[in-house]
């Protein structure tokens, strides 16, 4: 089973609207992290925001948010006044303990295209 | 600034010929990682290092090697490249093992293997 999902491939937002890209994941640790990435076409892995799974407080970083659900596996990424700069792909990962070498595992990520 | 660098950042090589892609983190962090990044597969890790002198396995170690000598540095070398291992690679640290500890990546290396 995938651990990380991310269902929606690509997504179109108008410049200065909010747009919520979708993740769930899957995991039976009580302990974990989960982060988003944004990857632009230059190809850098720039990280944005990130969840403890034991944060009760929906996790703020200027214009992203994480829309936490624990109950429903759900870290989705809300960017708030969409700029073209935003135009990217984006990964949802999330950070388990040692049976994963403690590596990020990367859901296939949602291309962004922000319409001027 | 609070960087992990990686050299070169494109590579053209032929099958066969060793080489070695630096990677180096002036954050002192204890926890460094290889991930390659193909189409269809998404990123997966390489190797993995705890600390100086502790490396281990990620999902597709074969046919690379690393070493953790300092702190600062976790090479990836190619000992024999081949054609499948044309991709791109990142190398990323975090602070520490915790999962709560964002990794942060380097700009990435292209490498084409012919």
């Amino acid at each position: 089973a995938q651990k990380i999902t991310q269902t929606q491939p690509g997504m179109f937002v108008q410049e200065k609207e909010a747009v919520t890209l979708d993740c769930t994941y899957d995991t039976s640790d009580q302990s974990y992290g989960l982060f988003w990435y944004k990857q632009p076409s230059s190809g850098e892995m720039i990280f944005l925001i990130y969840q403890g799974s034991y944060d009760e407080q929906n996790a703020t970083e200027g214009r992203y948010s994480l829309n936490f659900q624990k109950a429903r596996k759900s870290a989705n990424l809300v960017i708030s006044a969409s700029q073209l700069g935003d135009s990217a792909m984006y990964f949802c990962a999330m950070r388990e303990g040692l049976d994963s070498s403690y590596k990020l595992i990367f859901g296939s990520g949602t291309r962004l295209l922000v319409r001027p | 600034e609070a960087q992990v660098t990686q050299n070169p950042r494109y590579l053209i090589t032929v099958t066969g010929k060793k080489l070695t892609v630096t990677c180096s983190q002036n954050m002192n962090h204890e926890y460094m990682s290889w991930y390659r990044q193909d189409p269809g597969l998404g990123l997966r890790q390489i190797y993995y290092s705890m600390n100086v002198e502790v490396t281990d396995k990620g999902d597709v170690p074969e046919g690379y090697k690393v070493s953790r000598k300092e702190k600062r540095n976790f090479p990836l070398i190619l000992e024999s490249p081949s054609p499948n291992q044309t991709s791109l690679y990142f190398c990323a640290s975090s602070y520490d093992y915790q999962v709560y500890n964002e990794q942060f990546f380097g700009p990435g290396t292209r490498l084409t293997v012919l």
